[in-house]
């Protein structure tokens, strides 16, 4: 069964840091992995997505890296701002048996950054 | 593109009805359709995949008789929960296959469903 990890549960940090967020899965058999955000009551906005034959992907201040053989995944972003305040959702992409494919989701990170 | 509605976005109501859910796919056609509960400070966990006119697959321990799934058409499904209880209460979320080679679920925006 996959099992998501993400590291550290929370964070804080001062306006204009770089910082970085972390993923782990059980599996290493997956289709792709994909990064959430999550603001407070609301659904998730997709940000990257990473094939499984990728090892990493970029979009404006977002960076996400993937390391399948070892299960890792990471999310920097650099030069934080007030306004990246959510959660992040890793997500790993896999078969839930036949034709069907299942995403399975960590706890998320509460990300707050402070002006 | 690839929007996802959900209606209702929030509702509250008492211990033993029924409740239903709707996810629409607006500008696309979902052949999939998934449906995710979230507890607070919790992970999304996925209660179902339906496919467009089939039955609903379940996950293990979800009861398929309270969480009833209708995926009638491309562009919509429906999620009752029967006799709900206070411990159903939760965040709903649904989210539907963009059928791209990259298997890319585009998400609702959520239900929050309170039972008194």
């Amino acid at each position: 069964k996959q099992e998501v990890t993400q590291i550290p549960a929370a964070l804080s940090v001062p306006e204009g840091e770089n910082l970085v967020l972390n993923c782990s899965f059980t599996d290493s058999a997956i289709y792709n992995l994909q990064w959430f955000r999550q603001d407070p009551g609301k659904g998730l906005t997709s940000l990257l997505l990473i094939q499984s034959s990728q090892r990493e992907q970029t979009s404006g201040r977002l960076n996400a890296s993937l390391d399948k053989s070892s299960g890792r995944s990471t999310l920097y972003i650099a030069a934080s701002q007030p306004g990246d305040s959510a959660t992040y959702l890793c997500a790993v992409i896999g078969s839930s048996g036949g034709s069907n494919y299942k995403l399975t989701f960590g706890k998320g990170t509460l990300l707050t950054v402070n002006p | 593109g690839a929007v996802v509605s959900q209606h209702p976005s929030w509702v509250i109501c008492k211990s033993g009805t029924s409740v239903k859910i709707e996810c629409r796919s607006l500008d696309f056609q979902a052949t999939t359709m998934f449906w995710y509960r979230q507890f607070p400070k919790q992970s999304l966990m996925l209660m179902a995949t339906s496919n467009e006119g089939s039955k609903a697959t379940y996950e293990q321990g979800v009861e398929k008789d309270k969480f009833l799934i209708n995926h009638a058409s491309l562009t919509l499904s429906t999620l009752t929960v029967t006799s709900a209880h206070p411990e159903d209460s939760s965040f709903y979320i649904c989210s539907g296959d963009g059928t791209s080679l990259f298997n890319t679920q585009y998400f609702g925006p959520g239900t929050r469903l309170t039972v008194l």
